[in-house]
């Protein structure tokens, strides 16, 4: 069935460091692609979404590319801030409009 | 604008117990989708509601049912409880039905089953 696998944290980085959280998919068809946030004590929030290869989704300053040919979803920040401090969720919709989300990846960033 | 509302925040419940847990959708959507978030998982989806009636519906098993009022309000029941019935389950809404783009979760009802 369809999943979606993400690297597991928790992650901890200092304040203006790269932050890249791995995310993987098994789908058929062509799913779309999301990534969510959950920030402590709240729901999760819709970060980011592409819906076709190569498509590349941003908000925020972060960014994740629809990659096809690696079946791949990876999240992006060129300079993450303690601000960005969350459980992070990769989330596919399949063509039958289910979602599936990944375990989370707890991300951590200190001044 | 009151974003999506769940009620109640914590529950406590015993095995073979029955539960039912509310949400309120975001002013103006009328679809909700109910989700099991269990401790280090990520959400697993339940069922969708959308125009007072089932729509989709994932792996989970009949003791799990839900009802959606012509307020566009929702109520997650859970019959039976066992021990594995523990999580967090997150309501979403949406508009339209369907699988949506943009749901709005709220924060959840953590429930225990001792």
């Amino acid at each position: 069935g369809d999943s979606v696998t993400q690297m597991e944290g928790p992650v901890t980085l200092s304040e203006e460091a790269f932050l890249t959280i791995n995310c993987t998919y098994t789908a058929t068809g062509y799913p779309s692609l999301f990534w969510y946030v959950q920030y402590p004590g709240e729901g999760l929030q819709l970060l980011l979404k592409a819906t076709k290869a190569d498509d590349k989704g941003s908000n925020k300053g972060f960014e994740a590319t629809y990659r096809k040919e690696t079946t791949s979803f990876h999240l992006e920040k060129g300079s993450v801030q303690v601000s960005d401090s969350a459980v992070y969720f990769c989330a596919l919709r399949d063509t039958g409009n289910q979602f599936y989300f990944g375990t989370g990846t707890s991300l951590t960033v200190i001044p | 604008d009151a974003g999506v509302t769940q009620s109640p925040t914590h529950l406590i419940k015993t095995r073979g117990q029955q539960v039912t847990l509310r949400c309120s959708p975001k002013s103006g959507h009328d679809t909700v989708s109910w989700y099991q978030q269990a401790l280090g998982q990520g959400p697993q989806f339940i069922f969708q509601y959308y125009e007072e009636e089932e729509r989709q519906r994932g792996n989970f098993p009949d003791r799990f049912s839900g009802h959606q009022f012509p307020n566009y309000s929702s109520e997650l029941n859970v019959n039976a409880l066992l021990l594995g019935d523990s999580a967090l389950y997150l309501c979403a809404s949406s508009f339209g039905g369907g699988a949506p783009y943009e749901q709005y979760f709220g924060p959840g009802t953590r429930l225990t089953v001792t």
